[in-house]
């Protein structure tokens, strides 16, 4: 059974660069779709992006001026960087694993999530 | 992008109930179509992918349809812990979205 860890500062100022990596335990980075997931206080889910194992990646429109996401298969994580960060940046970010089929060409689902981690931009 | 609408945004139902959340998507999905459960402080956990398929673990009392744009959660002799807050998610489009929620509550 997989289980992923979020880490990194739950507090960052403005037009400051967000950091949180996630650690994939009992499991390797395989062929999933690393993905990470935000959910502001009190809102539903936002879809950040993913990386595929092979390198490929794919991001939210809306955030993909400022987001990047990488994989480091040495140390078994992946991590997300969003730069500029404002108030409304402010959530609980979760990783996740993105499953996926063969026989169904596309379609993606998340089977495992980490506990989230909160960050709040203020100064 | 693709919209995904919950219906409805809440639901009281009572232990015992059967109830149904309906996500439509604002064009064709195909079966592109999983269901979440999100309870209070803790991440979502997969309860149903590719429209119809139970995922490992959950409980046999939910169960999902549909395809195209309309599709339905039942989730049959409620259980107390599955009040909850319920999310679809599409991945036709390259751009994953996710509905508002249902959240639906003890009555």
């Amino acid at each position: 059974q997989v289980q992923l860890q979020e880490s990194g500062p739950g507090l960052v100022k403005p037009s400051e660069t967000l950091s949180l990596s996630c650690s994939v335990s009992d499991g390797s980075i395989g062929s999933y779709y690393w993905s990470w997931i935000r959910q502001p206080p009190g809102k539903g889910l936002e879809w950040i992006g993913y990386m595929y194992y092979s390198g490929t990646t794919n991001y939210n429109p809306s955030l993909k001026s400022r987001v990047t996401i990488s994989i480091d298969t040495s140390k078994n994580q992946f991590s997300l960087k969003v730069t500029s960060v404002t108030a409304a940046d402010t959530a609980v970010y979760y990783c996740a694993r993105g499953g996926w089929s063969g026989s169904n060409y596309g379609a993606i689902w998340f089977d495992s999530w980490g506990q989230g981690a909160l960050v709040t931009v203020s100064s | 992008d693709i919209q995904m609408t919950q219906s409805p945004s809440s639901l009281s139902a009572s232990v015992g109930d059967r109830v149904t959340i309906t996500c439509r998507a604002s064009q064709s999905i195909g079966s592109y179509l999983n269901w979440y459960q999100q309870k209070a402080g803790k991440a979502p956990n997969l309860l149903i992918y590719v429209a119809s398929r139970l995922q490992s673990g959950v409980p046999s009392r939910f169960s999902g349809s549909g395809s195209g744009t309309d599709f339905t959660l039942t989730i049959s002799n409620l259980q107390p812990e599955d009040f909850a807050t319920y999310y679809c998610q599409q991945s036709y489009s390259t751009v994953i979205t996710f509905g508002q929620g249902t959240r639906l509550e003890i009555k």
